[in-house]
């Protein structure tokens, strides 16, 4: 089965703040893809990478980064000098190579204070 | 290029009553996906098509709940007989059959409150 673990409900940093939002992943499938989506407060969600399961280099984009881990099944994200607009929810989610259904975690809430 | 398009954006409905909500995909994209979102979760995936072919069915939360796409162009979701558990965000989305194929791209939902 399935299964993407985010363990940080709500997270609440002040501006400028660098800040990692965690995601741990279960799966059986060797080819599959992994996904960072942010929810505004319009509640549109939005994406922001996607990364397959062969490709272990971390990715920067912007204020922006990604890592990719394998070895301990996870995929966390980090936002370095946070503003007040990186305030959202944040997903991680995962899919099989086949099988397109994003199977979601719970979201983690970033706050970012003025 | 505009992107995946839902309507209404809010429905009220009584207990009872059936409701159908329409989901306009990216015009390229060939994959369409209903999600259903309730608070403080993430989203729970539904159904989806490739083309007008519903290859995933299963996950659809009774036999209230029905979906069609029947052009392979826009897609509409129907609840039958509504109840208050039906309250939440039902959410679409679309993706390519190409290199991008299962970036998934999002509406901004149809928010459902069943009284």
């Amino acid at each position: 089965a399935q299964k993407v673990t985010q363990a940080q409900t709500e997270i609440s940093v002040v501006e400028k703040e660098d800040v990692t939002l965690d995601c741990v992943y279960e799966t059986r499938d060797t080819t599959y893809y992994l996904f960072w989506y942010k929810q505004p407060p319009s509640g549109e969600l939005v994406f922001l990478i996607r990364r397959n399961s062969f490709d272990e280099q971390n990715e920067i984009s912007g204020r922006y980064s990604w890592n990719f881990q394998k070895s301990t099944s996870s995929f966390n994200f980090t936002i370095t000098a946070s503003q007040v607009v990186d305030s959202a929810v944040y997903f991680c989610a995962l899919s099989g190579d086949s099988n397109y259904q994003l199977i979601w975690g719970a979201g983690t809430k970033l706050i970012i204070k003025p | 290029d505009t992107g995946v398009s839902q309507d209404p954006r809010h429905k009220i409905t009584k207990r009872g009553q059936n409701v159908t909500f329409r989901c306009d995909p990216i015009s390229e994209h060939n994959r369409l996906y209903w999600y259903r979102q309730t608070l403080g979760q993430g989203p729970e995936f539904l159904t989806y098509f490739q083309n007008e072919a519903q290859l995933e069915k299963s996950r659809l939360l009774s036999d209230r709940f029905s979906a069609e796409r029947p052009k392979g162009s826009f897609s509409t979701l129907e609840i039958q007989r509504t109840e208050q558990g039906d309250s939440a965000m039902y959410l679409c989305a679309s993706s390519s059959s190409g290199g991008a194929k299962n970036i998934q791209y999002f509406g901004a939902g149809t928010r459902l409150s069943v009284l």
